[in-house]
């Protein structure tokens, strides 16, 4: 199946650095790739969509200026954690869909491993 | 507002027998509902799906069954097997291809006792 990586799988920082996480998809191209946020004992969170060659979309009370999104090419997508504090401590998914294989109908969405970020 | 709602956190099921995990959601517009499997510290696996216009799909072990009606949907493991103990998460989305949205049910953790 379709493979999609993330790095770095953990990270730990100190209060008020930048953290940037990547996200490729290393089988197929996606235009669009979306990132999410895991709080323990909770759902995944839609975060934004990200859009290759555009903006990318925010979800409501997600702030863009503190999570930059770029998708510079059609497997790469990269988050940003800007000024992290820690309640910014969290998993962080992404996932690329892709279009249906033969017998499937639905796009399905291919999820990276996640990246554990600690925000000391 | 939580959309996707999976009202049991954990489940344990003797090898061999039946896991049946549940999902309640209240969104109308939701077009295809999916479960996805997820190990600590990886990302979701997709197990299966099914469209919202269908009741049942079945894939292996693995079947969903759908009441609209009821918007209620339920995950059968048939034989369950100690592998599949995981995390296990009810999706649904709306859209497709780059405007889809796929909004994740809390997880029911299964455990799968020898």
């Amino acid at each position: 199946g379709a493979v999609v990586s993330q790095h770095p799988s953990w990270v730990i920082c100190k209060s008020g650095t930048s953290v940037k996480i990547e996200c490729r998809s290393l089988d197929f191209q996606a235009t669009t790739m979306f990132w999410y946020r895991q709080f323990p004992k909770q759902s995944l969170m839609l975060m934004a969509t990200s859009n290759e060659g555009s903006k990318a979309t925010y979800e409501q009370g997600v702030e863009k200026d503190k999570f930059l999104i770029n998708h510079a090419s059609l497997t790469l997508s990269t988050l940003t954690v800007t000024s992290a504090h820690p309640e910014d401590s969290s998993f962080y998914i992404c996932s690329a869909p892709r279009r249906p294989t033969s017998g499937r109908t639905y796009n399905e969405q291919f999820f990276g491993p996640g990246t554990r970020l600690t925000v000391l | 507002d939580q959309q996707v709602k999976q009202n049991s956190p954990s489940l344990s099921v003797q090898e061999g027998r039946i896991s049946i995990l549940n999902c309640d959601y209240t969104n109308s517009m939701f077009d295809y509902f999916l479960w996805y499997k997820k190990y600590p510290a990886e990302g979701p696996t997709f197990l299966i799906s099914i469209s919202s216009i269908k009741d049942k799909n079945e894939d292996g072990r693995f079947t969903v069954f759908l009441n609209k009606s009821a918007k209620h949907l339920s995950l059968h493991i048939v034989p369950s097997q100690p592998g599949d103990s995981a995390v296990y998460f009810c999706a649904a989305r709306r859209g497709s291809g780059g405007y889809q949205k796929v909004t994740f049910g809390t997880g029911t953790k299964l455990q799968v006792i020898p």
